[in-house]
This record gives C-alpha cells, sequence and structure tokens, in this order.
C-alpha cells in the first residue's frame, strides 16, 4: 500500500506565529484529506484536497499530486489550533492509509 | 445531517465481559469504517463495508472482535469477551467514496 509520512512530528508555537506541515506519499493518489484531532479526541475534517489549493479562514492546503505532497498552512495560530494533524490518502477500495500525524502545541 | 453518530460515548467495563459498539453512519454513504486508536499503535482500520457488505476485515485483531452491518443506517462492533488490551478509542467513519467522516468515538476502558 501507499506509505505516508507527515513531518514534523511535533511543534511547538507561539500564538500568532505561522506553519506549514507537510505531507509526503510513496505513490500516485486521487485525493487526499487533511483532519485535525482537537484536545478532546475529535476529528474534524479539514481539507479534502486532490490537486490544487484549497483556503478556509486561516487554514489552507495545497496538494501537488505529481510530486506526491501536500502542505497545510496555518496562519496566526491560536490556541484552539493546538490537536494533532492527520493527512489520509485511500489507496485501494475505499481503504484510507494514515501519517503518523504532526502534534501542534501552540502557547499562548 | 447529525454527521456519524457513535454509541455509546463511554465505555466502562470488566474484563470478561461483552462489549457492543453502535453506529449510524451519514445517510446515503456507502462506505462505513471501523477504526481503532491507541497512544501505542496509532489510529488503525479494523474493517470496513460498502453497501452493508464487510469488504476488508484483515485488520480485526482476532475472534474476539466482530462487526455487522444488518442495514444502511446501523452497525455494530462487538467484542467478546473484552480484555484489557482493548481499551482505546473506537471510530466509525462513514464515506460517500473517498472523503471520510468520523463519528465522536467511543472511548472505552476495559478494567
Amino acid at each position: 500500500g501507499i506509505q505516508v509520512e507527515q513531518s514534523p512530528p511535533d511543534l511547538i508555537l507561539q500564538e500568532g506565529a505561522n506553519s506549514t506541515l507537510r505531507c509526503n506519499f510513496s505513490d500516485s493518489v486521487n485525493n487526499l484529506q487533511w483532519f485535525h484531532q482537537n484536545p478532546w479526541g475529535q476529528l474534524i475534517n479539514l481539507f479534502y484536497i486532490p490537486s490544487g489549493t484549497k483556503q478556509n479562514g486561516r487554514l489552507s492546503a495545497t496538494t501537488v499530486a505529481t510530486e506526491r505532497y501536500s502542505l497545510l498552512y496555518i496562519s496566526s495560530s491560536q490556541t484552539t489550533d493546538s490537536g494533532v494533524y492527520f493527512c489520509a490518502v485511500p489507496f485501494f477500495a475505499g481503504k484510507s492509509t494514515f501519517g503518523d500525524g504532526t502534534t501542534l502545541t501552540v502557547k499562548p | 445531517d447529525a454527521g456519524v453518530i457513535q454509541s455509546p460515548r463511554h465505555e466502562v467495563t470488566e474484563m470478561g465481559q461483552e462489549v457492543t459498539l453502535r453506529c449510524k453512519p451519514i445517510s446515503g454513504h456507502d462506505y462505513l469504517f471501523w477504526y481503532r486508536q491507541t497512544m501505542m499503535r496509532g489510529l488503525e482500520l479494523l474493517i470496513y463495508f460498502n453497501n452493508n457488505v464487510p469488504i476488508d476485515d484483515s485488520g480485526m485483531p482476532e475472534d474476539r472482535f466482530s462487526a455487522k452491518m444488518p442495514n444502511a443506517s446501523f452497525s455494530t462492533l462487538k467484542i467478546q469477551p473484552s480484555e484489557p488490551r482493548d481499551s482505546a478509542v473506537y471510530f466509525c467513519a462513514s464515506s460517500p467514496r473517498d472523503e471520510q467522516f468520523f463519528g465522536p468515538g467511543t472511548r472505552l476502558t476495559v478494567l
């Protein structure tokens, strides 16, 4: 199956800072998802982004499928952005492979 | 739509007891997934269904685990007998095709 690697594994920011999270995958994909798991454990859909760029408020994501990576940008980070960010790519008949996640801590 | 609904949200049981977790997917979604999340192993896919039919159960850890989907709006994951190492958060997710939507999870503690 497809291998998915996320970097960095951990990230600590001061409130107001910007950050970029990366997701690399080992094979061509038709789509990719970004999730945020908040400190309460909820897995929240951020983006469904097969290619190109999407923006939602302070968050945006870019997927370059031909180069096998996706980036998640967080601008003007807030403490509520803390949690774990996962990317996931489907690889066969509905199954998805998840990365190990990036744990983001935003300090006030 | 209310999103994916799971019950119970928390379950505490004793070793050897039967545990049943429930899931109601988003209406119209053809795929349903059961995941388990632990600190040690991360997010693991246990089993998934397409149109109520189990497609891949290779992630089910052992015969103590079973899952059913009797209709398009309901699925169960059963553990019998439960063991302390089954303690985890169990997520149900549904998908129309590729994009997955997760429920709030059931936090299971087996004493």
